[in-house]
């Protein structure tokens, strides 16, 4: 089946550093991945969709240069925040669809299993 | 705009009852599709259904059924003789305009608790 495996599952950083976190769709090309911020007890908000090989389309209110996505390979896109501060802390998770529009597993999107980032 | 609305905040059931998570939804495309997904305290998002907006037919899977009326804009999801492991918080989400590469609106979550 599809599965997108998003890495690290956690970090913690100090405050003004940079983190990266991978998402790899393993057995399919996603041509479009989606990434997502959840605060604690709140729902997904959409940051961006990156389509491979193209620029990232950014939600109104999420800063770009702040949070830097590169999608080079159907099946590698990078979210990086840089410059972290503790209002960055959150759960960061990303999803894929391919090439056809449809995963034959799941129908849906295929969500990678998150990464939980704590700036201090 | 589209938007998903899901009043239940928490929910809390004895284990064996039977529970209804209430979605509502609001969009100006006659094509769209819902979806229900399941969190876990892992985090991760556990796909359960997906559901077009021509396809009015209530589903069963196991345990589980969906109910989408367009006449009132819901798609309302029951677990039947509900289970500890059902707990977790229960995400419905809304895509405008079929698969392409259009983003899920997500609700507010229902955050399901089942009592031993």
């Amino acid at each position: 089946g599809a599965v997108v495996s998003q890495h690290p599952s956690w970090v913690i950083c100090k405050s003004g550093t940079s983190v990266k976190i991978e998402c790899r769709s393993l057995d399919f090309q996603a041509t479009t991945m989606f990434w997502y911020r959840q605060f604690p007890k709140q729902s997904l908000m959409l940051m961006a969709t990156s389509n491979e090989g193209s620029k990232a389309t950014y939600e109104q209110g999420v800063e770009k240069d702040k949070f830097l996505i590169n999608h080079a390979s159907l099946t590698l896109s990078t979210l990086t925040v840089t410059s972290a501060h503790p209002e960055d802390s959150s759960f960061y998770i990303c999803s894929a669809r391919d090439r056809t529009g449809g995963l034959s597993r799941s129908y849906g999107y295929t969500f990678g299993s998150g990464t939980r980032l704590t700036v201090v | 705009a589209q938007k998903v609305t899901q009043a239940q905040t928490e929910i809390s059931v004895v284990e064996k009852e039977d529970v209804t998570l209430d979605c509502v939804y609001e969009t100006r495309d006659t094509t769209y599709y819902l979806f229900w997904y399941k969190q876990p305290p892992s985090g991760e998002l556990v796909f359960l259904i997906r559901r077009n907006s021509f396809d009015e037919q209530n589903e069963i899977s196991g345990r589980y059924s969906w109910n989408f009326q367009k006449s009132t804009s819901s798609f309302n999801f029951t677990i039947t003789a509900s289970q500890v492991v059902d707990s977790a918080v229960y995400f419905c989400a809304l895509s405008e305009a079929g698969f392409g590469n259009e983003k899920l609106t997500f609700g507010t979550g229902t955050r399901l608790t089942i009592i031993p």
